[in-house]
C-alpha cells in the first residue's frame, strides 16, 4: 500500500526567503506526482505535475523534483511572499488512485 | 480545461437528516468520479470511487449504506450522507476524470469542496 508522508508538518518564514518542502512515498511505482495549494476551509489547486518518467517541473517562482528511485519530491518556492500561506499536499498517482501526504501548512510572515 | 464544480460548499443540518452532495464536471464527460473526505489538519482518505453508469467502488471501512453516491450521468455525481450525526461532520471534496481528460497525463483536478456541520 502507497504511504506517503511530507515533511515538516508546518513551516513559518519570513518574507523572501526560500521554501522547501518534502514529500516521500513507499512504493516508486507510480504515474505521476502532483503538487497541490489548499487555502483554509478551500478545495485544492493543481500547483505541478510531475510524470513519473521526468526529473523535474518549473512554473514561475515553483520548481518540483522527483526521485522516484528513491520516493522523493520536493517543492522549492522562491522568494516566498505572504500570498504563499497555505497548506500544500503532495499527492501520488500509482493503481489508479490518488493517494495523499497530510500536508506542510506555511506561513510567511511580512 | 477540466473544471470540476462542486455545490454546496457550506452545509449545515440538524442530526439524522440526509445531505446531497453534487459534483459536475463542466467542460468534459466524467468517465470516473472520486469522492474523498478530510479531517481537519489530515490527508484527504479516498472514500469511493464511481464509474458512469456503474455502481460505486467503495475503500475499506467507508459504509456504502451511509454514503450513498450516484453517477447517472457523464457530468453529474452526487455523495448522500443518510441519517448524517455529528461524527460525519467533514470536508468533503470530488475529483472526475474522463474522456480526453486522463488525470495519468494531465493530473487530477478537483472541486471546491463542501464543509458538512451536523448539529
Amino acid at each position: 500500500k502507497q504511504e506517503v508522508t511530507q515533511i515538516p508538518a508546518a513551516l513559518s518564514v519570513p518574507e523572501g526567503e526560500n521554501l522547501v518542502l518534502n514529500c516521500s512515498f513507499t512504493d516508486s511505482a507510480i504515474y505521476n506526482l502532483q503538487w497541490f495549494r489548499q487555502d483554509p476551509g478551500k478545495g485544492l489547486t493543481s500547483l505541478l505535475l510531475i510524470q513519473s518518467s521526468q526529473r523535474e517541473q518549473t512554473s514561475g517562482r515553483l520548481n518540483a523534483s522527483l526521485d522516484k528511485s528513491s520516493g522523493r519530491s520536493t517543492l522549492y518556492i522562491a522568494a516566498s511572499q505572504p500570498g504563499d500561506s497555505a497548506t500544500y499536499l503532495c499527492a501520488v498517482a500509482s493503481w489508479g488512485k490518488l493517494q495523499f501526504g497530510a500536508g506542510t501548512q506555511v506561513v510567511v510572515t511580512p | 480545461g477540466a473544471v470540476v464544480s462542486q455545490h454546496p460548499s457550506r452545509v449545515i443540518c440538524k442530526s439524522g437528516t440526509s445531505v446531497k452532495i453534487e459534483c459536475r464536471s463542466l467542460d468534459f464527460q466524467a468517465t470516473t468520479m472520486f469522492w474523498y473526505r478530510q479531517f481537519p489538519k489530515k490527508s484527504l482518505m479516498l472514500m469511493a470511487t464511481s464509474n458512469e453508469g456503474s455502481k460505486a467502488t467503495y475503500e475499506q471501512g467507508v459504509e456504502k449504506d451511509k454514503f450513498l453516491i450516484n453517477h447517472a450521468s457523464l457530468t453529474l455525481s452526487t455523495l448522500t450522507v443518510t441519517s448524517a450525526h455529528p461524527e460525519d461532520s467533514s470536508f468533503y471534496i470530488c475529483s472526475a476524470s474522463g474522456t480526453g481528460f486522463n488525470p495519468d497525463n494531465y493530473g487530477y483536478t478537483f472541486g471546491s469542496g463542501t464543509r458538512l456541520t451536523v448539529v
